[in-house]
């Protein structure tokens, strides 16, 4: 069964440095999703990833799935208060109903 | 913007009663899940539900689960007789396709 890697599990950034969260996977990687969790909340789409070497950004949120499919990196610029929170990467083999089968979680800690 | 939704937000039980936790998913989605949480572990996969019937469901979800869409727009998950170690955050999510959008959860207490 596939395993999702997250490394580091937590980081504490200064509020505007730069910092980036891996997942690596056991198997090819079909769909790739990013989520990121408030403590003891919902999780909340951020972006998913098909194509090898895709990238993706959203506000200052970057995600990319390397051409070998098997890592994707999430890269934070400019940090700030708001980006606190876990972010779970996950996966599924993009078939119409399939499960997301979800890393373990990078706890991010952002100080003032 | 739609999203998922879920009630109760926290739900308290004592062990083997019966829970129905409901989620209304996004009104144009066709394919909806149950995912649960314990705490500090990972999100896990329960169930998959498509035009009316179960996907695909891990084996956590056993004989004390089910799921049913009663009508057309919330989509339930109930336990039998709860046990302590179903102590869990329970997320519904729902899905156009692929990416699927997740409610805020239901926190379930089992004492």
């Amino acid at each position: 069964s596939q395993e999702l890697e997250q490394s580091p599990q937590s980081l504490i950034v200064q509020e505007g440095k730069n910092l980036t969260i891996n997942c690596t996977s056991s198997k090819t990687l079909y769909g790739l999703y990013w989520y990121k969790q408030k403590y003891g909340e919902g999780l909340i789409f951020l972006m998913m990833l098909q194509k090898g070497g895709e990238e993706k950004s959203h506000e200052k949120i970057t995600a990319k799935l390397d051409e070998k499919k098997q890592q994707s990196s999430l890269h934070i610029t400019a940090s700030q208060p708001s980006h606190a929170g876990i972010y779970l990467c996950g996966a599924d083999n993009m078939n119409r109903d399939d499960k997301i089968i979800f890393g373990k979680g990078t706890r991010l800690h952002i100080l003032p | 913007e739609p999203e998922v939704t879920q009630t109760p937000s926290h739900q308290v039980t004592q062990m083997g009663q019966e829970v129905i936790l409901r989620c209304v998913p996004i009104s144009n989605h066709l394919y909806f899940y149950w995912y649960r949480q314990i705490l500090g572990q990972k999100v896990e996969f329960l169930v998959s539900f498509y035009n009316n019937e179960i996907s695909e469901k891990s084996e956590i979800f056993d004989d004390q689960f089910s799921v049913e869409r009663p009508d057309g727009s919330n989509f339930t998950l109930k336990i039998r007789s709860t046990k302590l170690e179903d102590s869990a955050m329970y997320f519904c999510a729902s899905s156009p396709l692929n990416e699927q959008f997740f409610g805020p959860g239901t926190r379930l207490t089992v004492l």
